[in-house]
């Protein structure tokens, strides 16, 4: 099953606005981290965030990270109309060779 | 994609039949993995790889075998192609971001493009 769920399934917004995804996860984990998947790709790694961190930035991505509601949200700024895509969350536990990915949220920005 | 090669990249085939997928790598990575991919699922993987010969099952093993005779190729098997093994099948590697402060490094995959299987 699962382990990351991606909300919302997806997305659609204004070229300029910020687009936000948000994950939760059942079971305690070592990292989280998202990817990006367009259309007949492959996915690509986006960021990772530990556990033991709360906030991550990586240009015009910021992702937060609260343990306590083993939730997780990845946000967007001043979105482009290349950013349509698939993202997905992925959990990393102990095992790290098991990583569970969500179903993804399909963004659509609008030019 | 990082030097990872998947073929072939679309295959139809009949019940019954058997399948091979085959991912292969350029870059020398000990880890290697296969996930398939379904609408409402997201990936899920199938059978992983930690070295030449050494192989371990993942979340949805059943019906499937893998063989990674050399570091540079990982084979998926479908001994006998069901309806449900139709999916879009992803082979990854691993590269790992170290830890920090104590906490363990982290597995960040890089993805093939993907091999879309259709069994009728």
């Amino acid at each position: 099953s699962q382990q990351g769920e991606e909300d919302p399934q997806a997305l659609s917004i204004q070229e300029g606005e910020n687009a936000t995804m948000n994950c939760s996860y059942k079971t305690s984990i070592n990292n989280l981290q998202w990817y990006r998947q367009n259309s007949g790709r492959g996915l690509v790694h986006l960021i990772l965030i530990r556990s033991n961190e709360r906030e991550k930035h990586s240009g015009r991505l910021r992702v937060t990270l609260d343990t306590s509601k083993k939730s997780s949200s990845l946000l967007i700024t001043a979105s482009r109309a290349a950013d349509t895509a698939s993202y997905f969350c992925a959990t990393g536990s102990a095992n790290n060779n098991d990583m569970r990915f969500g179903a993804g949220t399909r963004l659509t920005v609008k030019p | 994609d990082a030097g990872i090669t998947q073929s072939p990249r679309h295959k139809v085939t009949e019940t019954g039949t058997p399948v091979t997928l085959r991912c292969h790598q350029t870059e020398n990575h000990r880890y290697m993995y296969w996930y398939r991919q379904d609408p409402g699922h997201g990936l899920r993987l199938i059978h992983y790889s930690y070295g030449v010969k050494d192989t371990d099952k993942g979340e949805v093993s059943d019906g499937y075998s893998v063989s990674r005779s050399k570091t540079e190729d990982f084979l998926l098997t479908l001994e006998s192609a069901t309806s449900s093994q139709t999916s879009v099948y992803f082979c990854a590697i691993s590269e790992l971001f170290p830890g920090l402060a104590g906490y363990p490094g982290a597995n960040v995959l890089t993805f093939g493009a993907g091999s879309r299987l259709t069994v009728l």
